[in-house]
């Protein structure tokens, strides 16, 4: 069965410092992988996505995320953190794809919140 | 643009009771829609998909009689809970996937909390 893993529940972080969110995931083949940002009271906002080429994808707000077949890991990236960057993030793995097309099924890891100090 | 909207964000029911949760695409047309379920600190789980004019694809465990979903058009996918229990309590969040995007990227609404007393 496919699975992603978050291992980090809670990460506080000063602003301005850097940020790195983990994510691993067990899927037998090619993946579409994604990472989801949701702050209070909104919907989940997608950040960045990789479904194949260039293994460092660029995303909104200054996030970055290196997919590495090796360690199975797609993890997320700011070298520098804004006290707006404190939210819920979310990895997430594209369950069924054929031929360049997603069916849309994603299955997600359990979520980081992300605490911003000043 | 690509914009999904829940109604209602919160609500609050007596067990027994039958309550309806609409998910719009507001600025684009939506072949299919998702819905998924999050349990307190637990990640998203897909309960069924639903494309427009078509009866709805329930995963493994998910009681179609109990989460009824109607796409009855393009723009519009409803998940009633029926005889809702304490158990069925949770925040439910519905997703859109664009007409003619053939990505995975699915575009979320604000969420749904269902309390059941």
């Amino acid at each position: 069965a496919q699975s992603v893993t978050q291992p980090d529940i809670h990460i506080t972080v000063s602003e301005g410092a850097s940020l790195e969110l983990r994510c691993n995931y067990s899927y037998g083949a090619t993946p579409y992988l994604f990472w989801y940002v949701q702050s209070p009271g909104q919907g989940l906002q997608l950040l960045l996505k990789y479904f194949s080429g260039d293994t460092l994808v660029q995303g909104i707000k200054g996030f970055e995320a290196e997919f590495k077949r090796s360690q199975s890991s797609f993890n997320l990236r700011k070298p520098s953190v804004h006290w707006s960057d404190a939210a819920e993030y979310f990895c997430a793995v594209d369950r069924f794809h054929a031929g360049g097309t997603s069916y849309g099924k994603l299955t997600f890891g359990q979520g980081t919140i992300l605490t911003v100090h000043p | 643009g690509a914009v999904v909207s829940q109604h209602p964000s919160r609500v609050i029911c007596k067990s027994g009771t039958s309550v309806k949760i609409e998910c719009r695409s507001l600025d684009f047309q939506a072949t299919t829609m998702f819905w998924y379920r999050q349990f307190p600190k637990q990640s998203l789980m897909l309960m069924a998909t639903s494309n427009e004019g078509s009866k709805a694809t329930y995963e493994q465990g998910v009681e179609k009689d109990k989460f009824l979903i109607n796409h009855a058009s393009l723009t519009l996918s409803t998940l009633t809970v029926t005889s809702a229990h304490p158990e069925d309590s949770s925040f439910y969040i519905c997703s859109a996937r664009k007409k003619g995007h053939w990505a995975g990227e699915l575009f979320f609404g604000e969420g749904s909390r269902l309390t059941v007393l």
